[in-house]
């Protein structure tokens, strides 16, 4: 069965601090990728989607992702966080499959940002 | 703005009374999903329509089902709740489309609605 790991659930960091946010797939045929973000009491919102081409994509807000299909990887980066960035980030995946109809996504458990002011 | 819009935002409903929850949207998407994420898991796919065709993920119990009247709506019929069934239940939608390296983009989601049996 395909299945998303956050190797991270809470990571705590200071304003400016450099952030890496770990996200590994199973799932061996073409995928779509994505990270979402939950801000507090906000409904999930789309960070950034990889579907195809450079495997390097950049997001809103700073934020960046980087697909290794080697290591069935896509994580996301942000160079320096603000107390703003804090929330709940879940990297989600798209396998497509020729009798899937439904772009079903699956989600990795979720990773709590908190950053501390 | 275009939005996924969930009502109620909160629900409590007694073990074995049945529940409605209501997902509207005003993207004109194709595509809509319902997801069941409990409390520190990840969001879980229960169903979804693709247009009016009707997709239930393989695992997700007799208990739930769904009917979608029209593009805008989409309603999910939890009959008989059980305890187990306690969760904040996400609506979603997508457009269906060839061109997006999909056929499928990215969705777009409600608020949830969260729900408690007692």
């Amino acid at each position: 069965a395909q299945s998303v790991s956050q190797h991270n659930h809470h990571v705590i960091l200071s304003e400016a601090a450099s952030l890496e946010l770990g996200c590994n797939y199973s799932y061996g045929g073409t995928v779509n990728l994505f990270w979402y973000v939950q801000y507090p009491g906000q409904h999930l919102q789309l960070l950034l989607k990889y579907f195809s081409g450079d495997p390097l994509v950049k997001g809103i807000k700073g934020f960046e992702a980087e697909f290794i299909k080697s290591k069935f990887s896509f994580n996301l980066r942000k160079p320096s966080v603000q107390w703003s960035d804090t929330a709940e980030y879940f990297c989600a995946v798209n396998p497509l499959m020729i009798y899937n109809q439904g772009g079903k996504l699956i989600f990795g458990q979720g990773t709590e940002l908190s950053v501390k002011p | 703005d275009a939005m996924v819009i969930q009502n109620p935002r909160y629900q409590v409903t007694q073990f074995g009374k049945p529940v409605t929850l209501s997902c509207s949207q005003t993207l004109n998407h194709n595509v809509m999903y319902w997801y069941q994420q409990k409390s520190s898991q990840a969001p879980k796919l229960l169903f979804h329509y693709y247009d009016k065709d009707f997709n239930n993920e393989a695992d997700t119990p007799d208990n739930f089902q769904s009917r979608r009247p029209n593009t805008s709506f989409c309603f999910l019929d939890i009959r008989s709740p059980g305890l187990g069934d306690a969760a904040m239940y996400l609506c979603a939608t997508s457009r269906a489309s060839i061109t997006a390296g999909g056929p499928y983009n990215e969705q777009f989601f409600g608020p949830g609605t969260r729900l408690t049996v007692l």
